[in-house]
């Protein structure tokens, strides 16, 4: 199984919808967790953390099921500059705690 | 602008050659972790130097290893190149290197032929 998995993509979706992505982690111990945004051709940038309770950002909420071992990330009202990748990231004990990034999930946002 | 950079941006070189890649991270932060990334797939961790010490690795076999400055500023080493070894590699600064942002460069873009 690989450490962090995300839905496959990608995702076309019209202006103004809603989209959920969604990520697995394989190991329990894993306590740090957030969602990177990448643009095309460019490096990936932090987009939110993502707490045990929840946590919301705008139009960005994430969440977080330690139990299933999954994070989602949900996209109010999407916009043209929200296209991109969306990587989901979780930090690694086998790693020495580092942080294990999934393979991405790619977003367009149609007009 | 993330403050860290990369050199070279781009490179090309042929099987069995080795290469050196070099990152300067952002002032301040004094962890520098290296990411290879293919086409069409997340970053994959390789390794992450913390105080001039490697402080956790990847899966990635011992023709990659690296080196951090008193200054904080990285380099990654790969020999023996394999095509496979073509991607983009992006180097990352932190403050902590567990539970700090990452922050990243453009990448140094890698060409085995």
């Amino acid at each position: 199984r690989k450490e962090v998995e995300q839905d496959p993509g990608p995702f076309n979706v019209p202006e103004g919808a809603t989209v959920a992505f969604n990520c697995t982690y394989s190991n329990s111990a894993s306590q740090s967790f957030f969602w990177y945004r990448q643009d095309c051709r460019k490096e990936p940038k932090l987009l939110m953390s993502v707490y045990s309770s929840g946590n919301e950002d705008g139009r960005f909420t994430a969440q977080l099921n330690r139990a299933s071992q999954y994070i989602s990330l949900l996209i109010r009202d999407s916009k043209l500059s929200d296209s991109a990748t969306y990587l989901c990231v979780v930090n690694h004990p086998n790693y020495g705690q580092n942080f294990v990034f999934g393979p991405g999930t790619r977003l367009s946002v149609l007009p | 602008e993330t403050g860290v950079t990369q050199s070279p941006t781009h490179l090309i070189k042929t099987r069995g050659q080795q290469v050196t890649l070099r990152c300067s991270s952002q002032s301040g932060h004094n962890t520098v972790s290296w990411y290879q990334q293919a086409l069409g797939q997340g970053p994959q961790f390789i390794f992450q130097y913390y105080r001039e010490e490697e402080n956790g690795r990847g899966n990635f076999p011992p023709r990659f290893s690296g080196l951090q400055f008193p200054n904080y500023s990285s380099e990654l080493n790969v020999n023996a190149l394999e095509l496979d070894d073509s991607a983009l590699y992006l180097c990352a600064s932190s403050l902590t290197g567990f539970t700090g942002e990452l922050f990243f460069g453009e990448g140094s873009r890698l060409t085995v032929l």
